[in-house]
């Protein structure tokens, strides 16, 4: 594992479809933090996940937004009915511990909504 | 709300020159962190500074973290075109939630050759 991987790269969606985004922590990581970053904007934290559960989602939308991360298989951020303004790029980044010393993000996901 | 302002937003220089870049706010960290982002990539962490005062070295890039926690300064000396990119600072608040972020916009390099 070479290191945070995202996938996809990039998604297009129309207006009201469903999107989901996916991400595999470092080996050994079992903590996932998903940041989005609008255009021209800074990075804005979503969620702190665990496995199986979620630590922090203070930072989602209460609509639409909902992420996991299961026991088995990737973190996963899911957004329903997608509108315009998602369009952005979603990182996720993971730690072994919980830290403020720094993450190891992945190169994200760009959604674009149509 | 915790902000951190970056300046400047935008930077050209010729290449062999000396840059600085700031990185400022109103409240206190308990350690502020510096990434280059490249487009279409992710972040990737260059240093994370912990202790106010506190000075590091990586290279050609000097990273200070102020006395009382609330602002960075990054140098860079002789500046290559490989520097090119978005140098983004992230502060982490003190106490719970230390784990989440708080961004900068960004200053954004470019190194003409």
């Amino acid at each position: 594992n070479a290191g945070v991987m995202q996938n996809p790269r990039h998604l297009v969606r129309r207006r009201g479809q469903e999107a989901r985004l996916r991400c595999s922590p470092m080996k050994g990581h079992s903590h996932v933090y998903w940041y989005r970053q609008l255009p021209e904007e800074g990075l804005k934290f979503m969620v702190y996940l665990q496995k199986e559960n979620i630590i922090d989602e203070s930072g989602m939308p209460k609509e639409r937004f909902s992420a996991e991360f299961p026991k088995e298989g990737p973190s996963i951020l899911r957004i329903q009915q997608v509108v315009r303004g998602d369009s952005a790029a979603y990182f996720c980044a993971s730690s072994p511990v919980p830290t403020d010393y720094g993450y190891t993000f992945g190169s994200g996901t760009r959604l674009t909504v149509v | 709300t915790q902000l951190l302002e970056q300046s400047p937003q935008f930077l050209s220089i010729q290449e062999g020159e000396n840059l600085t870049v700031y990185c400022n706010s109103s409240s206190v960290f308990s350690s502020l962190q510096w990434y280059r982002q490249e487009p279409g990539e992710g972040p990737v962490l260059l240093v994370t500074v912990v202790t106010g005062g506190e000075v590091k070295k990586l290279k050609r890039l000097t990273f200070q973290f102020g006395d009382a926690r609330k602002d960075s300064s990054l140098h860079i000396t002789a500046a290559q075109p490989g520097d090119t990119g978005l140098y983004l600072c992230a502060g982490a608040k003190s106490g719970a939630g230390s784990y989440q972020l708080t961004f900068g916009k960004g200053t954004k390099l470019s190194v003409i050759p």
